[in-house]
């Protein structure tokens, strides 16, 4: 069994503030990392694709860090807004690419 | 561009009855996913389909059968249900490329399942 931590595992913020949560994965035999977005009620969205050769990732207000050697992933949120609420996910690949390791979710609430 | 659907979207099934639950995909995707997603646990991976008529086995595939029709269409069967398979199920799919990089997925709705 793999395990894909996510931390921390739910998150209220004020409207304007920044945040940032953490994927902890290991750090052997790395493929790929990926982030996704889950909104309530809604399936699960791709933000970011992290591969080994990879540098920061940035969507607008969000981006993305990765360290494959000590094992883990940021994500960073800046300014939320209340469209940010989610869950985010990562997935951690590993092996040819066909196995998906899901972390639990962070889930971030914003408060207007 | 409807993406994933999936079929049905919620299903009561009793102990020991069978069922299948429907995938497709109309972005001409090589690999298929089926995922189970249970409360305080991450997306599980069931089975996973690299190309028409190929399937592999994920983390939890005990209970559980699958087929990949065609290149559009994979379908996960219960052929004796039980109720530790009461969950919520997706189906997901994603592009496969040359040079082996990318490999986004694209999610279905999901399908709700309780077993009594």
């Amino acid at each position: 069994i793999l395990n894909v931590e996510q931390s921390p595992q739910s998150l209220h913020v004020q409207e304007g503030d920044s945040t940032n949560f953490t994927c902890s994965f290991p750090s052997s035999n790395f493929y790929a990392l990926h982030w996704y977005r889950w909104e309530t009620a809604k399936s699960p969205e791709a933000l970011f694709v992290m591969t080994l050769n990879g540098d920061e990732k940035k969507k607008g207000r969000i981006s993305a860090t990765l360290n494959t050697k000590e094992g883990y992933s940021y994500l960073y949120i800046k300014g939320s807004q209340p469209e940010d609420s989610a869950t985010y996910l990562c997935a951690f690949i590993c092996g040819t690419g066909n196995q998906f390791y899901f972390g639990t979710g962070t889930s971030l609430t914003v408060i207007p | 561009n409807a993406g994933v659907t999936q079929t049905p979207k919620f299903q009561v099934l009793k102990t020991g009855q069978s069922m299948t639950l429907q995938c497709a995909q109309d972005m001409n995707h090589n690999s298929m996913y089926w995922y189970r997603q249970d409360p305080g646990m991450g997306l599980r991976l069931i089975y996973y389909s690299a190309s028409e008529g190929t399937t592999d086995k994920g983390e939890v595939p005990n209970g559980y059968n699958v087929s990949r029709l065609n290149k559009r269409e994979f379908s996960l069967r219960l052929e004796s249900a039980a109720p530790s398979q009461t969950s919520v199920y997706f189906c997901a799919s994603s592009e496969d490329r040359a040079e082996k990089a990318i490999y986004e997925q694209y999610f279905g709705p999901g399908t709700r399942l309780t077993v009594t």
